[in-house]
C-alpha cells in the first residue's frame, strides 16, 4: 500500500502564508490521485477543505487554496488567522487501491 | 440540513463485536455512497470501508481483513459497520461521511469504541 507523508508541523505567523504539502511513495502526486484536504480542529470531527485538488466547498475561507506543487498536492493558507490552528490531512485516490490519508500537519499560528 | 448522527460505540473486550449505526437526515441518503474513517487517540485519520447507494458494491481497508461488514438500510437512511473480532488496535473514534461524489461533503461527528479487558 502507498504511504502519504505531510510535514508533521508548521508554525505560520498571523497574517502569514504557509504551504502543507502531501506527497506519495508512488511517485509524482497528480490530479488522478484525486487530492483531498481536510481540517481537525481539537475535540472536533474533521471538515473536507478542498476536494479533487483544488474544489472548495461553500463553506471553506477563501484563504485556503489547494493545487500541485513540485510533484506534491499542496495546501496554501494565505493571510492565516488564529483560528487556522489546527491539524490537516490529505487524502489521496489510488486506482484500484484504497484509499490514503497522511499522517497528517499540525499548523500553529503564532 | 444534512446530519449524520453515529452510535453503537461503546467499551469491548477484545475478540468482541460491536455494531455501528449513522443516522441520515436532511438529504436523499439512498442516492450517496457513504464511507466509514476512524481516528486513533492521538493519531490520524484511516480509512475503513465504503459502500455504494444499493448496497451491492462493498470496499475495504486491508487491516480489516474480513473482520468488519458495512451495510446500509435505505428505507432507515442508516449506515452500518459490523465490527467482530476487535483487537486494542481498533479502539478509535469512527466517523460516517457522505460522499456527493468525489467530494466528501459531510462528516459525522464520530462514535468512540474502546476494545479493553
Amino acid at each position: 500500500q502507498a504511504v502519504v507523508t505531510q510535514e508533521t508541523s508548521l508554525t505560520v505567523s498571523p497574517g502569514g502564508t504557509v504551504i502543507l504539502t502531501c506527497a506519495s511513495s508512488t511517485g509524482a502526486v497528480t490530479s488522478g490521485h484525486y487530492p483531498y484536504w481536510f481540517q481537525q480542529k481539537p475535540g472536533q470531527a474533521p471538515r473536507t477543505l478542498i476536494y479533487d485538488m483544488r474544489n472548495k466547498h461553500s463553506w471553506t475561507p477563501a484563504r485556503f487554496s489547494g493545487s500541485l506543487l513540485g510533484g506534491r498536492a499542496a495546501l496554501t493558507l494565505s493571510g492565516a488567522q488564529p483560528e487556522d490552528e489546527a491539524d490537516y490531512y490529505c487524502l489521496l485516490s489510488y486506482t484500484g487501491a484504497r484509499p490514503v490519508f497522511g499522517g497528517g500537519t499540525r499548523l500553529t499560528v503564532l | 440540513e444534512v446530519q449524520l448522527v453515529e452510535s453503537g460505540g461503546g467499551l469491548v473486550r477484545p475478540g468482541g463485536s460491536l455494531r455501528l449505526s449513522c443516522e441520515a437526515s436532511g438529504f436523499a441518503f439512498k442516492t450517496y455512497w457513504m464511507y466509514w474513517v476512524r481516528q486513533g487517540p492521538g493519531k490520524g485519520l484511516v480509512y475503513v470501508s465504503r459502500i455504494n447507494t444499493d448496497g451491492n458494491i462493498t470496499h475495504y481497508a486491508d487491516f480489516v481483513k474480513g473482520r468488519f461488514t458495512i451495510s446500509r438500510d435505505n428505507a432507515k437512511s442508516t449506515l452500518y459497520l459490523q465490527l467482530t473480532s476487535l483487537s486494542a488496535e481498533d479502539t478509535a473514534v469512527y466517523y460516517c461521511i457522505r460522499d456527493e461524489p468525489g467530494t466528501f461533503d459531510y462528516w459525522g461527528q464520530g462514535t468512540l469504541v474502546t476494545v479493553s479487558s
